[in-house]
């Protein structure tokens, strides 16, 4: 069985640039989720993609999009960047949208 | 706004004993439980889930759930040294439009 991979583990961009982050789900799961984790903090929910589509987001500017393709991978677009952006980006996979994830190694991304 | 609140630490406990986390949250309807452990630098892995009220024992842990009071907690018998982390505690109401909602954890060490 696959676990949740993530690439790259880490990226430093400037401010206004894009950037993708790219997940692969675990072997036999059709969700995944997208949580940004500042320093000290816990994950915060960025969206959720079930069969292709959008279908939960979190507390977060248009900026912040994904798309999930035919195989379940996925990846996260962050345009225009901002230094409060600088965090760590996890990706978890989960089965039909279900809550128990599991978490990839996370990729971590600095703005300056 | 939901919240999942906990103690951030550090809780330092000695090897051997048993390390009591706790966490409350707010919002009622939240239907499902879970205890993630977090090495410094690493992705959450899950360590506990639990739905109904009462304890639910896993090998060394007891994650125990109120939902009256909206508490829920974890329990490590004999801790180790390997048990420092910072443990995070979240939350899940339904449907997948919000995802999990995380408490910002509580650093645990424990002392040989």
């Amino acid at each position: 069985e696959t676990g949740v991979t993530q690439s790259p583990t880490h990226l430093i961009k400037t401010r206004g640039q894009q950037v993708t982050l790219r997940c692969s789900s675990q072997s036999g799961h059709n969700t995944v989720s997208w949580y940004q984790q500042a320093l000290g903090q816990g994950p915060q929910f960025i969206f959720q993609y079930y069969r292709e589509e959008e279908n939960g987001r979190g507390n977060f500017p248009p900026r912040f999009s994904g798309l999930q393709f035919p195989n379940y991978s996925s990846e996260l677009n962050v345009n225009a960047l901002e230094l409060d952006d600088s965090a760590l980006y996890l990706c978890a996979s989960s089965l039909d949208s279900g809550p128990i994830l599991f978490f990839g190694p996370g990729t971590r991304l600095t703005v300056l | 706004q939901k919240e999942v609140e906990q103690n951030s630490g550090p809780l330092s406990v000695p090897e051997g004993a048993i390390a009591s986390l706790n966490c409350t949250y707010s919002d009622r309807v939240s239907q499902s439980f879970f205890w993630y452990r977090q090495y410094s630098g690493k992705s959450p892995e899950l360590i506990m889930s639990i739905y109904s009220n009462g304890d639910k024992e896993d090998g060394r842990f007891t994650a125990q759930l109120n939902k009256a009071s909206q508490y829920v907690s974890l329990l490590i018998r004999d801790s180790q040294p390997s048990d420092s982390a910072t443990y995070l505690c979240a939350v899940y109401s339904g449907g997948g439009a919000d995802g999990l909602t995380f408490g910002k954890g509580t650093h645990l060490i424990i002392q040989p």
